[in-house]
C-alpha cells in the first residue's frame, strides 16, 4: 500500500541553525501539507501546497518557514533559523484530488532544537 | 470556543466492551469529519471518515455524525488491548486544512 515517507526520523540541531525536513508524498497525490505536534499538545496545521504554490498557511508559518517541491517526488519544509520552541514532531501529509479530503500522514520527523 | 473539542480522558474500558469517543465542533459549515488513531510517538493514522448525518460502519468501528448538534462520535465494538491509543477527531476546514481536537486517550484493559 502506498505511503508517505519522511526523512530524517530524528533531527537534532542547535538554535539558529537551518534545517530541512523531507517528505515523499503518495505518488498520485497532488495536495501536500505540513503539520506539527509539540509534545503533549494537539496536531497543528502549518501549511498546504497545491500546484506548486502555497494554498494556505497558519500564523505559525512565519518568514522563518518555507516549503518547496524541488522535483516530482519530494516536498520539503525549511526552517531558516531554528528556535527552541520549534522542537516538535513534524508530519507531512498528502491527499488526492477526490472530494473525500482524506489526508494520509507520514511517520514524522522529530526535531529537537538545543 | 475551541474549534474541535474532545474529552482528553483517559477512557478505560475492559476488553470486549464498546468504547465510545465523542467530539464537538464549532464551525457549522464543516462537511467532512475524520477519526485518526495515534499510538504514542507515532503519526496519526486515518481510521474513519464521515460526510453525511447518520452512522457509517467499517468493521468494528462506527462513526456517527449529527450536524445539527455539531457532534461526531466513534464507537469501537469488541475493544482489544491493541486499540489502546489516542483517538483524534478532525474536521476539514473550507480552506483545505484539518483542524484537530486534543485527542481522547483510550485504554483497553485485558
Amino acid at each position: 500500500e502506498p505511503e508517505v515517507t519522511q526523512t530524517p526520523s530524528h533531527q537534532v540541531t542547535q538554535m539558529g541553525q537551518e534545517v530541512i525536513l523531507r517528505c515523499v508524498p503518495i505518488s498520485n497525490h497532488l495536495y501536500f501539507y505540513w503539520y506539527r505536534q509539540i509534545l503533549g499538545q494537539k496536531v497543528e496545521f502549518l501549511v498546504s501546497f497545491y500546484n506548486n504554490e502555497i494554498s494556505e498557511k497558519s500564523e505559525i508559518f512565519d518568514d522563518q518557514f518555507s516549503v518547496e517541491r524541488p522535483d516530482g517526488s519530494n516536498f520539503t519544509l525549511k526552517i531558516r533559523s531554528t528556535k527552541l520552541e520549534d522542537s516538535a514532531m513534524y508530519f507531512c501529509a498528502s491527499r488526492d484530488t477526490s472530494n473525500l479530503y482524506e489526508q494520509y500522514f507520514g511517520p514524522g520527523t522529530r526535531l529537537t532544537v538545543t | 470556543q475551541k474549534e474541535v473539542e474532545q474529552n482528553s480522558g483517559p477512557l478505560s474500558v475492559p476488553e470486549g466492551a464498546i468504547a465510545s469517543l465523542n467530539c464537538t465542533y464549532s464551525d457549522r459549515v464543516s462537511q467532512s469529519f475524520f477519526w485518526y488513531r495515534q499510538y504514542s510517538g507515532k503519526s496519526p493514522e486515518l481510521i474513519m471518515s464521515i460526510y453525511s448525518n447518520g452512522d457509517k460502519e467499517d468493521g468494528r468501528f462506527t462513526a456517527q455524525l449529527n450536524k445539527a448538534s455539531q457532534y461526531v462520535s466513534l464507537l469501537i465494538r469488541d475493544s482489544q488491548p491493541s486499540d489502546s491509543a489516542t483517538y483524534l477527531c478532525a474536521i476539514y476546514n473550507q480552506g483545505g486544512k484539518l483542524i484537530f481536537g486534543q485527542g481522547t486517550e483510550l485504554s483497553v484493559k485485558p
